[in-house]
């Protein structure tokens, strides 16, 4: 099992449709969890921090399952400039490490 | 406040010859990654520093590849004989580091053209 693993998409929906990602885990000492958004031929930017007890910042919601190891991202009322890839992000565990990224989903949102 | 800044944005050099890629993270993080990424691939993993801890260099993908980090503070990403298959973005990112892990932030990448 990869470490971090997405559906690469891509996932297409019209202006102002809900969309959820998935995004599983295979490394049950992980403590941190971010979803980063990548545009095309640009560097990724951290999109938001996914905490335990789930967080919302505006139409993003992030979700965590520790005990299926996944963590999710619902993005309500899309907007054309929300089409981008979406990479999770996941610490490899213990006090040492680093932070793998998965290869992103990507989203298109059309007029 | 100023972000991560890579130079050179962009590197062209024929096959062989050694290249070295600049990074200058945000004042105040003490770690520091490089990753690379080939067109529409995800991002891979070189090497991590971290305060004055010996670098995790396990994503270094041959001996070419080597990585300094000075004065805790400015890194060079040196590739010695390119080959064409080195072509790639190469990302630095920053983070606070510490024992809770924090974002990184990515600075805009050098692209790295072997002829």
């Amino acid at each position: 099992r990869k470490e971090v693993e997405q559906d690469p998409g891509p996932f297409n929906v019209p202006e102002g449709a809900t969309v959820a990602f998935n995004c599983t885990y295979s490394n049950s000492a992980s403590q941190s969890f971010f979803w980063y958004r990548q545009d095309c031929r640009k560097e990724p930017k951290l999109l938001m921090s996914v905490y335990s007890s789930g967080n919302e910042d505006g139409r993003f919601t992030a979700q965590l399952n520790r005990a299926s190891q996944y963590i999710s991202l619902l993005i309500r009322d899309s907007k054309l400039s929300d089409s981008a890839t979406y990479l999770c992000v996941v610490n490899r565990g213990g006090s040492q490490g680093n932070l793998i990224f998965g290869k992103g989903t990507k989203l298109s949102v059309k007029p | 406040g100023a972000g991560v800044s890579q130079s050179p944005s962009n590197k062209v050099t024929e096959k062989g010859k050694d290249v070295e890629l600049r990074c200058d993270p945000i004042s105040g993080h003490t770690a520091l990654y490089w990753y690379r990424q080939s067109l529409g691939q995800g991002l891979e993993f070189l090497i991590y520093f971290q305060g004055n801890s010996a670098p995790d260099k396990s994503g270094l993908p041959s001996d070419r590849f080597s990585a300094e980090r000075t004065g805790g503070s400015v890194s060079t990403l040196t590739i010695q004989r390119t080959q064409q298959e080195d072509s790639a973005v190469y990302l630095c990112a920053s983070s606070l580091g510490g024992p809770h892990w924090e974002p990184q932030h990515f600075g805009d990448g050098t692209r790295l053209s072997i002829l």
